[in-house]
């Protein structure tokens, strides 16, 4: 099964951009990269996916590498709001094409004013 | 669209006990997972559900058990708990299970083991 490794915490200034960085070096060719964020005691929300390309959507942006053993996670303009922990996660097809999500421990975003 | 509910939002058991959780997917999603999350062991995945069928389980004992009923709406029962089951279950439903689904997380219930 894909892993994935983050650093365990960041700091960032507010209204700056915050790039979060996730190795997963042992990926496969048809996993997807997802990224959610969980706000403390609630409930992880979903920020972005992608498979190969760059992706960027109305929360963040998503740069994978040409080799997809990394990718980064920015939020362009940091606000207080966005202090959580970032996870960045692989989806895992088994067998019989069932799958879950392995999680780590994600990274610990602290924005500061 | 209403998010995915969870109930009750907040339990407290003692050891030996026993639990059922609920949770309420997303109008028209059809699969639902559980994850146990905790300090130290982070987020960890309980089991799966489509169409009232557990599509997938994680590593967990037998204590931990689910259905799913045909309103897509899940349960979780947990039995004879232990000091080590305190933690925050989480729910998450998606349209179906395929590997491009991205699944919607509910907020959790917070079982606390005395």
């Amino acid at each position: 099964d894909a892993k994935t490794t983050q650093p365990p915490s960041m700091d960032c200034a507010e209204g700056r951009a915050a790039n979060l960085p996730c190795n997963h070096s042992t990926i496969s060719g048809n996993e997807y990269v997802y990224w959610y964020r969980q706000i403390h005691s609630q409930g992880p929300q979903y920020i972005i996916h992608g498979l190969k390309n760059n992706e960027t959507n109305e929360m963040a942006s998503l740069i994978i590498t040409e080799d997809r053993k990394s990718s980064t996670l920015i939020l362009p303009h940091a606000t207080l709001r966005d202090t959580a922990v970032y996870y960045c996660i692989v989806r895992v097809a088994d067998a019989g094409n069932n799958r879950k999500l392995i999680w780590g421990l994600g990274t610990s975003l602290a924005v500061n004013p | 669209k209403a998010g995915v509910t969870q109930t009750p939002r907040y339990l407290i058991k003692t050891r030996g006990q026993q639990v059922t959780l609920s949770c309420s997917p997303i109008s028209g999603h059809r699969s639902v997972s559980w994850y146990q999350q905790t300090p130290g062991q982070g987020l960890q995945f309980l089991f799966e559900y489509f169409s009232e069928t557990q599509r997938n389980k994680g590593n967990f004992p037998g204590r931990f058990s689910g259905r799913q009923f045909s309103n897509s709406r899940s349960e979780m029962n947990v039995s004879t708990l232990e000091l080590g089951d305190s933690a925050l279950y989480l729910c998450a439903s998606s349209p179906m299970v395929s590997s491009t689904d991205t699944q919607y997380f509910g907020p959790g219930t917070r079982l606390t083991v005395l």
